[in-house]
């Protein structure tokens, strides 16, 4: 069975500073990865996405994430974060049309 | 083209009585989600449908949970006879019938059990 991981629950970091949130996922296969912000109050929203091709993958609000198929990983990064970046971030896999499974989500409070 | 709707966003029930949360999918996807968040966690799969169809509820409570995507109108998640630890917020998602599509989330229904 496919499964994520996410290493930190809460992050907190100072506006600017640098962002690396880490993902694993565990499936030998062919697998899609994906990363999603969930805003305080607000539903989840797709931040990028990987399914085949370059293993670096740009995304929106200058977000973007490197598929290391050795390592298992999807590491999200950002080289200098906002204070409207605090939300909880949730890394994301499936196989073909399956249902997503998710980590457990890591959340980003980013101070001034 | 509006995204996933779900409603109510908000629900409040006493324990024992019924909750329905309603989902409609974006324009031109057939396969919806649900899902549920509880506090401090990821979200975790319920169950996989199509237009009158339930292809996977492998993550579905076995008693008190159905769901159903009719072939008009929305899905309908349903919990019956519900308990404190039905309190969650709970996702729907869809996506285009093709395989390996992205799955668009919408703004959840919020329960909370009294």
């Amino acid at each position: 069975a496919q499964s994520v991981s996410q290493h930190n629950h809460h992050v907190i970091l100072s506006e600017a500073a640098s962002l690396e949130l880490g993902c694993n996922y565990s499936y030998g296969g062919t697998v899609n990865l994906f990363w999603y912000v969930q805003y305080p109050g607000q539903h989840l929203q797709l931040l990028l996405k990987y399914f085949s091709g370059d293993p670096l993958v740009k995304g929106i609000k200058g977000f973007e994430a490197e598929f290391i198929k050795s390592k298992f990983s999807f590491n999200l990064r950002k080289p200098s974060v906002q204070w409207s970046d605090t939300a909880e971030y949730f890394c994301a896999s499936h196989s073909g049309n399956t249902p997503l499974v998710f980590g457990k989500g890591t959340r980003l409070s980013v101070i001034a | 083209n509006a995204g996933v709707m779900q409603n109510p966003r908000h629900l409040v029930r006493r324990r024992g009585q019924e909750a329905r949360l309603r989902c409609s999918p974006m324009k031109g996807h057939s396969h919806v989600y649900w899902y549920r968040q509880l506090p401090e966690e990821g979200l975790k799969f319920m169950v996989y449908l199509q237009k009158e169809n339930i292809i996977d509820e492998s993550g579905m409570p076995k008693e008190r949970f159905s769901a159903e995507f009719p072939k008009e109108g929305p899905s309908i998640l349903r919990i019956q006879q519900v308990v404190r630890g039905d309190s969650a917020a709970y996702f729907c998602a869809s996506s285009l019938p093709t395989g390996q599509e992205t799955q668009y989330f919408g703004p959840g229904t919020r329960l909370l059990v009294l």
